[in-house]
């Protein structure tokens, strides 16, 4: 299967510091998606993005497929960011290593 | 978006009993679901890739005759964890697509198997 690895593995910020978080595809996907795992284990959607550039508040997300990466960017990050972040894509819906982010007040 | 339901929420079972768990998309129809398994701290393992009306595409290392999974219509998938034992204790999520290609989860099921 396709090989997605993520970046940073881990991420502390200050609260209100803004972050960006990489996606890295081994082949070319379609049906890319970003995930926010809550602490309870739930997925929340984040962004269906298989190409171009989308905004969602302080969230915006970059894919370019051509190049097969993706970015996720957060702005003026609170503590309720805080969680795990993931990217997934392909037609089996392959996910990445995941991204541990903590926002400390 | 999209609602999809997945029950139960947790489940402890006896080592050597089944444990089934439904995933229901409650608002659209999902030709294909996914089956997840999640270990603490770590990312989501695909375990197979079900099809509403065929059979089930397991991953390399998965096991069919352990992992049971029924996609019987355009709203449920179910996944049996026959045989159970306490290895198989896990989070295991399951995930919906629509006709657009966006992909849903549900809540999760964490399996304890004493």
């Amino acid at each position: 299967g396709i090989q997605v690895e993520q970046s940073p593995p881990d991420l502390i910020l200050q609260e209100g510091a803004n972050s960006t978080l990489r996606c890295n595809f081994s082949d070319s996907v379609n049906n890319l998606q970003w995930f926010h795992q809550n602490p309870w284990g739930q997925l929340i959607n984040l962004f269906y993005i298989p190409s171009g550039t989308k905004q969602n508040g302080r969230l915006s997300a970059t894919t370019v497929a051509t190049e097969r990466y993706s970015l996720l960017y957060i702005s003026s990050s609170q503590t309720t960011d805080s969680g795990v972040y993931f990217c997934a894509g392909a037609n089996n819906l392959f996910f990445g290593t995941g991204t541990r982010l903590t926002v400390i007040p | 978006g999209a609602v999809v339901s997945q029950h139960p929420s947790w489940v402890i079972c006896k080592s050597g009993t089944s444990v089934k768990i439904e995933c229901r998309s409650l608002d659209f129809q999902a030709t294909t679901m996914f089956w997840y398994r999640q270990f603490p701290k770590q990312s989501l393992m695909l375990m197979a890739t079900s099809n509403e009306g065929s059979k089930a595409t397991y991953e390399q290392g998965v096991e069919k005759d352990k992992f049971l999974i029924n996609h019987a219509s355009l709203t449920l998938s179910t996944l049996t964890v026959t045989s159970a034992h306490p290895e198989d204790s896990s989070f295991y999520i399951c995930s919906a697509r629509d006709g657009q290609g966006k992909a849903f989860f549900g809540q999760g099921t964490r399996l304890t198997v004493v």
